[in-house]
């Protein structure tokens, strides 16, 4: 079952508009990685953190790794129509030979009004 | 590279058939990997091979499933009888070990719809 709780599940902006989703969990993750699923697509990796308090930003993207290394969140600034979608935080859990098996979260998905 | 392909795209169904999901990996990946997504448990992973081999099926929710990897190209998850509810999207995603997850690369996946 899923191990991620990931909030909120849906958003509803205005174009322009900054977004925030946070994960979190109950267990201690040493990876947080921040996927985005287009509509009809798999899930493509956002960003990856690797440090507890690590700060990443790609583009309008920011995300930060928990210094709890329990959660994690995802920043959107200025939103545009094509940043519509589905957000997932993921983990990785288990090991077998250096690759890890990734958990998910619920899914925060994005709506923005032009 | 063309990335993880996975066919049919789509695929409508009746109860009780047996329907075959297929999968090629991207070359060179060891690692290939099926989730399903459904609206209600989100994205689940079913099963996962290494270098043909399958490691862990916990995932694989009942007998009805099973999976195959006879080549390092191809991969096969099967369903048989399929029933309503495992009407669900189904991915298939590949990397090459020793990675956390960074090179994941994911299919376009399978739209499954049992009636």
């Amino acid at each position: 079952g899923q191990q991620l709780n990931q909030s909120p599940q849906s958003m509803f902006i205005q174009e322009g508009e900054d977004v925030s989703m946070n994960c979190t969990s109950s267990s201690i993750f040493n990876t947080w990685l921040w996927y985005k699923q287009d509509p009809g697509e798999g899930p493509v990796l956002l960003i990856a953190l690797y440090k507890a308090g690590e700060l990443t930003s790609n583009g309008r993207l920011t995300a930060q790794f928990g210094i709890t290394r329990k959660d994690s969140f995802l920043n959107i600034s200025a939103s545009i129509p094509s940043d519509v979608g589905i957000y997932f935080c993921a983990g990785p859990r288990g090991l077998h030979q250096g690759a890890q098996k990734l958990v998910f979260g619920q899914g925060t998905r994005l709506t923005i009004n032009p | 590279d063309a990335g993880v392909i996975q066919s049919p795209r789509h695929e409508v169904t009746e109860m009780g058939q047996e329907v075959t999901l297929r999968c090629k990996p991207i070359s060179g990946h060891d690692y290939l990997f099926w989730y399903r997504q459904t609206m209600m448990r989100g994205l689940e992973l079913l099963i996962y091979f290494n270098n043909n081999v399958p490691i862990d099926d916990s995932g694989m929710p009942e007998d009805r499933f099973s999976a195959k990897m006879p080549n390092a190209s191809f991969s096969t998850l099967k369903i048989q009888p399929s029933e309503p509810r495992d009407s669900a999207v189904y991915f298939c995603a590949s990397i090459i070990g020793g990675g956390t997850g960074v090179g994941y690369t994911f299919g376009s996946g399978t739209r499954l719809t049992v009636v």
